[in-house]
């Protein structure tokens, strides 16, 4: 079936320093592709996506790129914040169906 | 809009005791997930409806929890009788199934706590 494998947790980072979280995917079709965020105390919320292959879905300074020969979509930002501190899920949905599939999500961290 | 809304934010319970999670949808929306989320399981599909018909209800533990849908924009997930291991954050989601939509916008959660 279809799935998602991210990158394990806790990331942690200095503030202003690259930012990378790993993210592949599973699917027999041509699914779309989101990452969403969790901060602490509240519920999921979409940061980016994409719905086709090299679509590149931007947010708040993540970037993320549908790539469909390496069935990858991996999170970046430049210089992360404090702020930036929160869980990251890495999604896919296929076209056939509502519901979305999540990974384990990924635990950031940013030191001052 | 007010977005995703869930009641209550935190219960308390004993264990054998009933619980009722409750969520509003977002106006609009037609399709409803429920979500529970543990350190260690993470975050599962517990069963979604679309336009108040149950679609998938595998995640479903076990026949102590329901999810019911009674009108177009509420949903209720029951647990009867509770168990310590239940204690987790319930989330809510709705989204608009179409060919544009399917995005999730989740509640703020409620944690359970079954002593």
């Amino acid at each position: 079936g279809d799935s998602v494998t991210q990158m394990e947790g806790p990331v942690t980072l200095s503030e202003e320093a690259f930012l990378t979280i790993n993210c592949t995917y599973t699917a027999t079709g041509y699914p779309s592709l989101f990452w969403y965020v969790q901060y602490p105390g509240e519920g999921l919320q979409l940061l980016l996506k994409a719905t086709k292959a090299d679509d590149k879905g931007s947010n708040k300074g993540f970037e993320a790129t549908y790539r469909k020969e390496t069935t990858s979509f991996h999170l970046e930002k430049g210089s992360v914040q404090v702020s930036d501190s929160a869980v990251y899920f890495c999604a896919l949905r296929e076209n056939r169906d509502d519901k979305i599939i999540f990974g384990k999500g990924t635990r950031l961290h940013i030191l001052p | 809009d007010a977005g995703v809304i869930q009641s209550p934010r935190h219960e308390v319970t004993e264990m054998g005791q009933e619980v009722t999670l409750r969520c509003k949808l977002i106006s609009g929306h037609n399709s409803l997930f429920w979500y529970r989320q543990t350190m260690m399981r993470g975050l599962e599909l517990l069963i979604y409806f679309n336009n108040n018909v149950p679609i998938d209800d595998s995640g479903m533990p076990e026949d102590r929890f329901s999810a019911k849908m009674p009108n177009a924009s509420f949903s209720t997930l029951k647990i009867q009788p509770s168990e310590p291991r239940d204690s987790a954050v319930y989330f809510c989601a709705s989204s608009f199934a179409g060919p544009l939509g399917n995005i999730q916008y989740f509640g703020a959660g409620t944690r359970l706590s079954v002593l």
